[in-house]
């Protein structure tokens, strides 16, 4: 099994460009989200789904999309980045979505800089 | 509001130290704490904990919750330099039908030689 895989590593965007973070994961869990994560401020729910063709959203949803269309991808939109969305994108899953926790799965992380 | 403060923000520390990692929570609907280790790249789970009084051992690590007091503490015993990291306490609520984990800040361990 890959895991959970995320693409790009890295990425650069002028303010105002749109872009997409890709997010894959091969082990059947239902659950999968996306964080931030930015200095000292832990880790912070942006979108969230509990399974395909269902999404919601989390903390800080505000400037991003997400959409479900099959149980593997959980792509994050940026509709119009802004330098504020300048942070370290993670993309996790977990088998359950409302039973007591286990254990989630992250991905290795995209580094995003908006100038 | 849900919130997980951890504490102390950062620690320095000798090898062979031991340390207690702080992490209080204020959640409605509490399900479960969950510990991870993150080091340069994505967060590594550690322990989940979801009954008051019971040790999680693992190796040197271990970790209690305290569902009275809202806390938990990690413990690291005779720590080595391969302990720096940041870690991260997670709960686990139930909000709006959904699992949620809402985070800390973490805590920026380091051990020096």
């Amino acid at each position: 099994n890959a895991g959970v895989t995320q693409t790009p590593k890295f990425q650069v965007l002028k303010t105002g460009q749109s872009m997409t973070l890709q997010c894959a994961q091969d082990m059947n869990h239902e659950y999968m989200s996306w964080y931030r994560q930015d200095p000292g401020m832990g880790l912070r729910l942006i979108h969230y789904s509990v399974g395909a063709g269902i999404t919601d959203q989390g903390e800080v949803p505000n400037g991003y999309n997400v959409s479900r269309s099959t149980t593997e991808d959980f792509p994050l939109r940026l509709l119009s980045a802004a330098p504020s969305q300048t942070s370290v994108y993670f993309c996790a899953s977990s088998y359950s979505r409302g039973a007591l926790s286990n254990e989630q799965f992250f991905g290795p992380g995209t580094r995003l800089t908006v100038l | 509001e849900d919130k997980v403060v951890q504490s102390p923000l950062s620690l320095v520390v000798h090898e062979g130290d031991t340390v207690t990692l702080n992490c209080s929570y204020e959640v409605t609907n509490f399900r479960s704490l969950l510990w991870y280790k993150q080091e340069k790249k994505a967060p590594t789970f550690l322990f989940m904990l979801t009954s008051s009084g019971i040790e999680k051992k693992s190796g040197r690590l271990s970790s209690i919750l305290d569902k009275k007091e809202l806390f938990s503490i990690l413990n690291i015993t005779a720590t080595q330099t391969g302990d720096s990291a940041v870690y991260l306490c997670a709960v686990e609520a139930l909000i709006q039908g959904a699992q949620k984990l809402v985070f800390g800040q973490g805590t920026r361990l380091t051990i020096n030689p």
